[in-house]
């Protein structure tokens, strides 16, 4: 089964950081792009952040430009998104996606269930 | 990044059509770029439709059924995704995108459609 499962996300403070991670099963991930896609409660769906299959292309919102880092590794399947000096407005639901090609500006055809991201104090 | 332009919402009855449309900005032509939709039930995770670049390139999702589909209206610089003989599970909210340069995505606000 194709599965893609985030993790990492909580409650936190503003200006602190928070590490996500998502786990992807099923598919030969380093064949494929992957992105980060936030969606703030009650709000729309905001393309966060693509990194290509072997890195080697990477993009961001620029929302999250110099603070958030993209990155991946291929040999745990695994695709994470360092987010530093983090800000009430990153409250959101994370969602991680999979690229339907190897370059990141495609369809998502794979979804995770996201991980909840909360900056408070 | 460009802002795509979507109403809120729509409705329409069941059997009827609706068609959804997402606006670019002026400085965007549309005739250059894929439109990707997306339908979102609420608590779900969106899901992905289809892709229309024109009628000889596009796409449709995996198990999206063949009512969907998009176009485009390049006067109105608009593209459109058209659902045709609407049932009530295709209330949702639907996302358009685009990629306006390499590695850079934009999705539109969204519009949440209604089946009366």
């Amino acid at each position: 089964e194709v599965q893609l499962v985030e993790s990492g996300g909580g409650l936190v403070q503003p200006g602190r950081s928070l590490r996500l991670s998502c786990a992807a099963s099923g598919f030969t991930f380093d064949d494929y792009a992957m992105h980060w896609v936030r969606q703030a409660p009650g709000k729309g769906l905001e393309w966060v952040s693509g990194i290509s299959w072997n890195s080697g292309s990477i993009g961001y919102a620029d929302s999250v430009k110099g603070r958030f880092t993209i990155s991946r590794d291929n040999a745990k399947n695994s695709l994470y998104l360092q987010m530093n000096s983090l800000r009430a407005e990153d409250t959101a639901l994370y969602y991680c996606a999979k690229d339907f090609r190897e370059l990141p500006h495609d369809a998502f055809d794979i979804w995770g269930q996201g991980t909840m991201v909360t900056v408070s104090s | 990044q460009p802002v795509l332009t979507q109403p809120p919402s729509s409705s329409a009855s069941p059997g009827e059509s609706a068609r959804l449309t997402c606006t670019l900005p002026s400085d965007i032509n549309v005739g250059s770029y894929n439109i990707y939709w997306y339908q979102q039930k609420p608590g779900s995770p969106p899901r992905y439709l289809l892709y229309y670049y024109s009628d000889s390139d596009k796409g449709q999702g995996s198990g999206v059924p063949s009512r969907f589909s998009g176009s485009k209206d390049a006067s109105a610089n608009t593209g459109i995704l058209l659902i045709s003989g609407l049932q009530s599970e295709d209330e949702a909210d639907y996302y358009c995108m685009i990629w306006p340069s390499n590695a850079s995505g934009v999705f539109g606000g969204g519009t949440k459609l209604t089946v009366l």
